[in-house]
């Protein structure tokens, strides 16, 4: 299948810092990816889609200005956590999409302390 | 929007059969997926339906009734390494964002 790789796979960080984490498609373009977050023993929540090209698509209740998402090419995409807090740390899940399933990174655990 | 509903945990013995339902009420509907999820790591692909019937795919197996808006994901001959959470995932009609349920934590016992 196709392979997503997400980096890095843990990150610990202070306070008030940013922090940046890349989603990569290695064997297939990937127009359209996905970000989400996963909080302890809960499912997999959506926070926004990136379009290779063109701005991203935020889901209701999800900050743009706080999650900066860019998809500057067919393989890679990014998001920055800006001025991390504690409430942020959390593991955060890119998938890309391929025809039928979508195919996720390893995931990034984010400590904020 | 998407409502997905299945349970929250499941537990059975190794050697056994669990299945494990989802309902649910979607906008558009695209196809239902199924993931299984160990603690601390990504999802990873177990199947897909988009037709009504069974999908069969070694110990595991995935039905879908469209009609019913659901779902169920069979795993038979359990093992140890069977337990982990299983995600319920539907894409919504021209909309390849995929709505998860909560999971359902699977505990194997010798």
């Amino acid at each position: 299948g196709a392979v997503v790789s997400q980096h890095p796979s843990r990150v610990i960080c202070k306070s008030g810092t940013s922090v940046k984490i890349e989603c990569r498609s290695l064997d297939f373009q990937a127009t359209t990816m996905f970000w989400y977050r996963q909080f302890p023993k809960q499912s997999l929540m959506l926070m926004a889609t990136s379009n290779e090209g063109s701005k991203a698509t935020y889901e209701q209740g999800v900050e743009k200005d706080k999650f900066l998402i860019n998809h500057a090419s067919l393989t890679l995409s990014t998001l920055t956590v800006t001025s991390a807090h504690p409430e942020d740390s959390s593991f955060y899940i890119c998938s890309a999409r391929d025809i039928p399933e979508a195919f996720f990174g390893q995931g990034t655990r984010l400590t904020v302390v | 929007g998407q409502n997905i509903d299945q349970p929250t945990e499941m537990t059975a013995t190794e050697g056994a059969i669990v299945q494990i339902n989802c309902t649910y009420q979607t906008s558009g509907f695209n196809g239902l997926f199924w993931y299984q999820q160990h603690a601390g790591e990504a999802p990873t692909f177990l199947s897909y339906n988009v037709l009504d019937g069974l999908e069969e795919k070694g110990r595991f197996s995935s039905f879908l009734s469209r009609s019913k808006g659901y779902s169920y994901l069979l795993l038979k001959e359990l093992q140890m390494k069977d337990s982990a959470s299983y995600l319920c995932a539907v894409r919504a009609y021209n909309d390849y964002k995929l709505s998860f349920g909560a999971g359902t934590t699977v505990t194997v016992r010798a």
